[in-house]
């Protein structure tokens, strides 16, 4: 079983939709949980961290984190081709000495269409 | 406030060369996180850098090594090149805070091709 799994997509959703992306991890000790935004040829950008149960809004985005079902999601409410990208969940794995590393699901794809 | 840099932008090298990539932190950061992002694939730890020190690393063989500088800079070493390492390397800065890692900011970049 893969650390960190999402949905490669593509998910393609119409301008103005609500766009739902899902991410599932392994480790139950996970205590922090990021989704970073990448558009072709360039490199991941942050858009939400989530620490605790529950949700998380900003702006046109919302992440929504359910540790005891070991999930992760990201709501993108009026979504713009703008927004066309992929999308990364990563979840920080602590190791030795409070250590960390983010563990990154492979993407989901999403393509929003004027 | 400068944000992560990376140099070279991109690189070109043969099997068997060697190669160094640079990492300059954001402004206030002192941890160094080093990636390797395959086409269609998520970025892979590869190892992180905290107080000049290798603190945690990926599953990564010998070949790749690094190095922080007092002014929290870093340097990827990669040696004797497979086409296989032809990849982006994604340097992360954070903070080093006592749970772990705080939220890792990326730079933009190093494309390598191994030809």
């Amino acid at each position: 079983q893969k650390e960190v799994e999402q949905n490669s997509g593509p998910l393609s959703v119409p301008e103005g939709a609500i766009a739902s992306l899902n991410c599932t991890y392994s480790d139950r000790g996970s205590q922090s949980f990021f989704w970073y935004r990448q558009y072709s040829g360039k490199s991941p950008e942050l858009i939400m961290s989530i620490y605790s149960n529950g949700d998380k809004e900003d702006g046109r985005f919302t992440a929504q984190l359910n540790k005891a079902s070991q999930y992760v999601s990201l709501l993108i409410r009026d979504s713009q081709p703008s927004d066309s990208a992929t999308y990364l969940c990563a979840v920080n794995i602590l190791g030795s000495s409070n250590t960390g590393k983010l563990i990154f699901g492979q993407g989901t794809t999403l393509q929003v269409k004027p | 406030d400068a944000g992560v840099t990376q140099s070279p932008t991109h690189l070109i090298k043969t099997r068997g060369q060697q190669v160094t990539l640079r990492c300059s932190p954001k402004s206030g950061h002192d941890t160094v996180s080093w990636y390797q992002q395959a086409l269609g694939q998520g970025p892979q730890f590869i190892f992180q850098y905290y107080e000049e020190e290798e603190r945690q690393r990926g599953n990564f063989p010998d070949r790749f090594s690094g190095h922080q500088f007092p002014n929290y800079s870093s340097e990827l070493n990669v040696n004797a090149l497979l086409l296989g390492d032809s990849a982006l390397y994604l340097c992360a800065s954070s903070w080093w805070w006592t749970y772990g890692v705080d939220t890792q900011y990326f730079g933009p970049g190093t494309r390598l091709t191994v030809l």
